[in-house]
């Protein structure tokens, strides 16, 4: 089945620091990918649609400038958190769709674990 | 938009008992109906979906949920549950004419399922 790779699983760093996370598709091409935020103990929210060689999507609400999505290949979406502060610490996922398997819905990477100190 | 309700944020039950989660989504003409399972610090794996046809859906795990397009409900059934079963249960709707193939998603804000010895 499809399977979605996102790293790191678990990153700290120090306030007014960048971090990048990677999501990658495995064995499948993925054309738009989603990227959520999920606060603790609470849902996922949605923050963008990543779109392959075209601008993101963002959701009412996000930081555009805060939150850079760059989709430059068909298997490969980043999220950089820029000048990150305490309260961008939470847990972030992706997913993406396999075309060849739509009946199969959303397959979602194993989330990052950002904590900013 | 669509919304989605997950009744009971937590759900306590003894080993081998059978379980009920409640979901309830905002109506629409049509939609898909998705519940996902999360362990702690992990992604969102799919347990079983509604597209069309069958209103009784099974999944993975043994776990099965029913389509009510009167009631529209999506509850998730087990009819005994493991204590490997504790986990957050998320219940997702889509409306399949926003986006065509790459539909966005809308959780709900997730059910705790704590399976006690």
């Amino acid at each position: 089945g499809a399977v979605v790779s996102q790293h790191p699983s678990r990153v700290i760093c120090k306030s007014g620091t960048s971090v990048k996370i990677e999501c990658r598709s495995l064995d499948f091409q993925a054309t738009t990918m989603f990227w959520y935020r999920q606060f603790p103990k609470q849902s996922l929210m949605l923050m963008a649609t990543s779109n392959e060689g075209s601008k993101a999507t963002y959701e009412q609400g996000v930081e555009k400038d805060k939150f850079l999505i760059n989709h430059a290949s068909l298997t490969l979406s980043t999220l950089t958190v820029t000048s990150a502060h305490p309260e961008d610490s939470s847990f972030y996922i992706c997913s993406a769709l396999d075309p060849g398997q739509i009946l199969y819905g959303y397959t979602f990477g194993s989330g990052t674990r950002l904590t900013v100190v | 938009a669509q919304s989605v309700t997950q009744l009971d944020s937590q759900v306590p039950v003894f080993e081998e008992a059978p379980v009920e989660l409640r979901c309830n989504y905002s109506s629409s003409v049509s939609v898909y109906l998705f519940w996902y399972v999360q362990y702690p610090n992990q992604g969102l794996q799919l347990l079983l979906k509604y597209l069309s046809g069958s209103t009784l859906v099974k999944g993975i795990n043994g776990f099965e949920a029913e389509f009510n397009k009167s009631q529209t409900s999506f509850h998730l059934r087990k009819p005994s549950v493991h204590i490997s079963d504790t986990a957050e249960y998320f219940c997702a709707v889509s409306d399949p004419s926003s986006g065509g193939s790459n539909y966005k998603l809308t959780f709900g804000k997730g059910t705790l399922l704590t399976v006690n010895p």
